[in-house]
């Protein structure tokens, strides 16, 4: 299975404010996702992360909120950006497809806990 | 959507007991996947069953997929405390989760 690395593992951060975090796999996948957990509630999809191209947002969810890169194939980052306190969430990215193979399951990093004042 | 959706909600076992969640989800799937969370923390997948299986095991894991119903069980034979935790279902590539079910195994 693929290892995957979140950073941070959370965060405490003031209103108006943006948070970068980071998603490292430790080898090649063919996707990525980024994924949203509320308090108290399940896994909502915020986009899939393109390597060397724009995501894709799932409806809800905006570029200008929550941009996010993937420069190659083994990671990507999201920002959470002019963060409100309804950011306060669970912020996870996972992967699927190890080793460019067509696999269908889906690898979760840790998840990075983001609490906004 | 392919949402999963898992029933209980909530169920509270004493180890040694077999625990059985159920996933029932709306449309056409190519395959479904359980996972488990602890605690707020990251998921970890637990078994992946394609449409074309009824069955599947891992250790004292069983899951069942019957696409006729469009549902799937997760049982846990043998539970232990460390069993404890919430686990959901999900389908489709982009992964579509249910509300999960949270597991208490009392010791």
């Amino acid at each position: 299975s693929a290892v995957i690395s979140q950073k941070p593992s959370r965060d405490i951060c003031q209103r108006g404010t943006s948070l970068t975090i980071q998603c490292q796999v430790d080898s090649q996948v063919t996707m990525m996702f980024w994924y949203r957990q509320q308090p108290g509630q399940s896994l909502t999809l915020i986009a899939t992360a393109n390597q060397g191209s724009e995501a894709t947002y799932e409806s809800g969810f905006v570029i200008d909120k929550f941009p996010i890169s993937r420069p190659n194939l083994t990671f990507s980052t999201l920002t959470v950006s002019n963060m409100s306190p309804e950011d306060s969430s669970i912020y996870l990215c996972s992967a699927m497809g190890l080793g460019g193979t067509s696999t269908d399951t889906q690898y979760f990093g840790p998840g990075t806990r983001l609490t906004v004042l | 959507s392919q949402q999963g959706e898992e029933d209980p909600q909530a169920l509270s076992i004493q180890e040694g007991e077999n625990a059985t969640m159920n996933c029932s989800y709306k449309t056409s799937i190519n395959n479904l996947q359980w996972y488990r969370q602890n605690s707020g923390r990251g998921l970890v997948h637990l078994i992946l069953i394609r449409s074309n299986e009824r069955e599947k095991h891992s250790g004292r894991l069983r899951v069942t997929l019957d696409t006729s119903k469009k549902s799937s069980s997760l049982l846990i034979t043998a539970s232990r405390a460390a069993d404890t935790a919430s686990y959901f279902c999900a389908t489709g590539e982009k992964l579509v989760f249910g509300k999960g079910t949270k597991l208490t195994v009392n010791p």
